[in-house]
Order: structure tokens, then sequence, then C-alpha cells
């Protein structure tokens, strides 16, 4: 139980162009998901909180007109990179979560994104 | 703000070794405290939770211990095999976000 479905799992696209990425949820209902992004050999930054029905909690320093996020379902959310660039190429790792009662976070396989 | 640093950055060991991860935090009001195994361009896999009233967790050749007071944790992996070979994360919740440390290479030869 508990899988958490990250799709796609790498992207290119031209610079200027605008990149969907999807997390869902599929064997439980997620209150609350996360977006993460990870540069090579670093570790995973914290970008915005969504909880579902309401907006996203933009991490300090995350443009949210850049990096928009629609929680519009329990089993559903989505990063959109607006306007990709080359320095947005990274990986994006969402996770989710049951319930604010919960600690626990189930993790997707991550996105690869490529900008050219 | 919360800080987390993980010692070594990288670690290369034949294989049969037992080997010590260590992570230590700034902030020691934390809920728990989670240890990840994260391969190459992959997504994380939860190893262990520890949570805050806890000492330590234990499952199979991996222990993970806890000292909250002095922000710091391991993650001690017994009988190394070269299938261990991955990047281990450990990561602090404190108030609903996960805080990740910068992650310990580990290369287990054959």
């Amino acid at each position: 139980g508990a899988v958490v479905s990250q799709h796609p799992s790498w992207v290119i696209c031209k610079s200027g162009t605008s990149v969907k990425i999807e997390c869902r949820s599929l064997d439980f209902q997620a209150t609350t998901m996360f977006w993460y992004r990870q540069f090579p050999k670093q570790s995973l930054m914290l970008m915005a909180t969504s909880n579902e029905g309401s907006k996203a909690t933009y991490e300090q320093g995350v443009e949210k007109d850049k990096f928009l996020i629609n929680h519009a379902s329990l089993t559903l959310s989505t990063l959109t990179v607006t306007s990709a660039h080359p320095e947005d190429s990274s990986f994006y790792i969402c996770s989710a979560r049951v319930s604010s009662a919960s600690d626990i976070q189930y993790f997707g396989a991550g996105t690869r994104l490529s900008v050219l | 703000k919360q800080e987390v640093t993980q010692i070594p950055a990288a670690l290369s060991v034949p294989e049969g070794e037992n080997l010590v991860l260590n992570c230590s935090f700034t902030d020691s009001a934390i809920y728990n405290l989670q240890w990840f195994r994260q391969d190459p361009g992959k997504g994380l896999t939860s190893l262990l939770l520890i949570q805050s009233s806890q000492r330590e967790q234990t499952s199979g050749r991996l222990n993970a211990s806890l000292d909250k007071s002095s922000g710091r944790s391991t993650l001690y992996i017994a009988a190394s095999q070269p299938g261990d070979s991955a990047t281990y994360l450990c990561a602090v919740n404190g108030f609903q976000k996960l805080v990740f440390g910068t992650g310990t290479r580990l290369l287990v030869s054959p």
C-alpha cells in the first residue's frame, strides 16, 4: 500500500515552454502533498506544500508564478513549470501524506526535467 | 532555521564491513527523524523512522539511533553488501516539514 505515482519520469523541453508534472496517490487519499527539488549531488529542498482544495504554500525563494501547483483532488497534485529555462533543469520529487495526524510522507519516483 | 548535516559525504568500503553514517541537526525540537535510501536518478525509499521519544529503531541489518538532546542520529549498516550502494539521506520532521540532510554516497565493492 501507500504508493505514489509520479509522471513523467523524464521530460526534455525547449526553453520557453511549460511542463506539467503529475503526482498521484494510488491507494490512499492524500490531504497534503509536497513538492521537492533536487540539484545534482545535493539534497532535497522543499518547494511548496499543497492541501487539497486550497492554495499551495510556497517556501521562501520559490516563485509561485513560475511553479504553479494545483491540488484539485485528494489523489492528484500537479506542478507546472511555466516558461521553463535551462536553470529550471532539475530533479523534481513529490510526496503525499495521508492526514495531518500522520507524519509519514510517501514519495514518488521523481521527474527529471531537462530544459534545452 | 533547521539545518541537517551528514558525515561523511561519501564512503567506499569492501563488502562485509560494518559501517556508520552520521546525521546532525541544529534544532532539537523535532517530531521524528527518518532515514531514506536513494538510488541514482530515483525517488526515495524509507528505511527507518524514529519518533522523538524513541532512542533507536531496527530493521534487518539496519539500526538507527537518535539522541535528540545532542542533535545526532546514526545509521548502522551491518555486513554491508554491494546492493547497499546508494545515497543515504536523513530527514528531520519539525512542524510537519521534512528538512533533508546533504546525504552520504555509499559504495560497497565486491
